[in-house]
Order: structure tokens, then C-alpha cells, then sequence
């Protein structure tokens, strides 16, 4: 089966630069995409695609995707900001995977 | 507005079965991917099965779960049999964004599964 591997938490300062990796044998020959999800509430699509931006959604979020790693750029972080994320992608066999998830905490 | 709303969730006890569904209005529902993810509680998120044209499942269901769509009804529906208590969790139903491989570009608000005696 396919794995997909993320950090279980990341800590970044207000304003500044956080980045989630997502890491799978040669990831960037498939999609990631990426989700936010609060507490108590469904995921969002942050990140689709690799790098696109659905609408609503801020332009401090990026992504890429290359080799085995995928990462989420959030540049200028805010405390709205702070939540899970999951990366996705579909493996050779039609089926689908989700990173495990990362906590960010903007403290 | 693209609205997904569950429902179906309840407790059940092990080896029982349930049927969630999801109504889904705002878009053209016959053309679009749609998919069943479930969290378990604290626990991250995990795909369990997608229907296009063809349906896909996740090992772990695979047998004893069944997706199926009513177009007619703008309804998708997810018939569980054999259930254990690894199947706690809340239900998510997602359409899929653009073609293979589908991206989930709207989630309803789930509904909560509980196998328990």
C-alpha cells in the first residue's frame, strides 16, 4: 500500500513562514492536495492540484510538489491559521491516501 | 451553493449493519466523483470509498461496504454490513474535484458511526 508521511506538529510565530512537508515514494509524479481542518469542523480544500488555490481561499497558501516530498507554504501566518493538516494523493491502484495529518500551533 | 448533508449515523452494535446517505444539491450530481471519508475519534482522516464511473474502496471496507449513487435523487448512499467498532467514526461525504485524481472540493458536516455492544 501506498503511505503518505507528514510531521504530527509544527510551531510557527505569528507572521511568520510555516511549512508542512507530506513525504511518498516519488510523490511529485502524482497530485497532492491539502486540507485544513478545525476543531469540531469538516476539512477545507486548501491546496489542490499541487500548487492551485480554490477560491476563498488566502493567497498566503501555497504549495509544491517535487521528488518525494509535497510541501504547504502558509507565508505570514495567522492564528486562524493554526488547525490540522492533511495531505492526499490516489496511488497507482485507484485508491486513495491521506497523510496522517500535522498540528500547526501559531504561538 | 454546493451543499452535501448526511445522514444515517447512529449506534449499532458489532456485526450489525447501517445505511448513511447524502443529499446533495448546488451542482450537476450526476457528473461529478463522490467519495465517503471517515475520522475516527481524535484520529486523522481516512478515505473509504469513491464512486465515478466505476466504484473504488478502501481495503479495510472492501466487502463489506457498498457505495452507490441515485442520480434521480441527487442522493449518495453508503451501505455498511459486518460492522466492528474499528468502524467508529464520524462519515464525511465529499464530492471529487476535477477528473481522476479527484481532489475533495466540498464536505458535508458528517454523521457519527458507533459499533459498540
Amino acid at each position: 500500500s501506498y503511505d503518505l508521511t507528514q510531521p504530527p506538529s509544527v510551531s510557527v510565530s505569528p507572521g511568520q513562514t510555516a511549512s508542512i512537508t507530506c513525504s511518498g515514494d516519488k510523490l511529485g509524479n502524482k497530485y497532492a492536495h491539502w486540507y485544513q481542518q478545525k476543531p469540531g469542523q469538516s476539512p477545507v480544500l486548501v491546496i489542490y492540484q499541487d500548487t492551485k488555490r480554490p477560491s476563498g481561499i488566502p493567497e498566503r497558501f501555497s504549495g509544491s510538489n517535487s521528488g518525494n516530498t509535497a510541501t504547504l507554504t502558509i507565508s505570514g501566518t495567522q492564528a486562524m491559521d493554526e488547525a490540522d493538516y492533511y495531505c492526499q494523493a490516489w496511488d497507482t491502484n485507484t485508491a486513495c491516501v491521506f497523510g496522517g495529518g500535522t498540528k500547526l500551533t501559531v504561538l | 451553493e454546493v451543499q452535501l448533508l448526511e445522514s444515517g449515523g447512529a449506534l449499532v452494535q458489532p456485526g450489525g449493519s447501517l445505511r448513511l446517505s447524502c443529499a446533495a444539491s448546488g451542482f450537476a450530481f450526476s457528473t461529478n466523483a463522490m467519495s465517503w471519508v471517515r475520522q475516527a475519534p481524535g484520529k486523522g482522516l481516512e478515505w473509504v470509498s469513491t464512486i465515478s464511473t466505476y466504484t473504488h474502496y478502501a481495503v479495510s471496507v472492501k466487502g463489506r461496504f457498498t457505495i452507490s449513487k441515485d442520480n434521480s435523487k441527487s442522493t449518495l448512499h453508503l451501505q455498511m454490513n459486518s460492522l466492528t467498532a474499528e468502524d467508529t467514526a464520524i462519515y464525511y461525504c465529499a464530492r471529487g474535484g476535477g477528473n481522476f485524481p479527484w481532489y475533495f472540493d466540498n464536505w458535508g458536516q458528517g454523521t457519527l458511526v458507533t459499533v459498540s455492544s
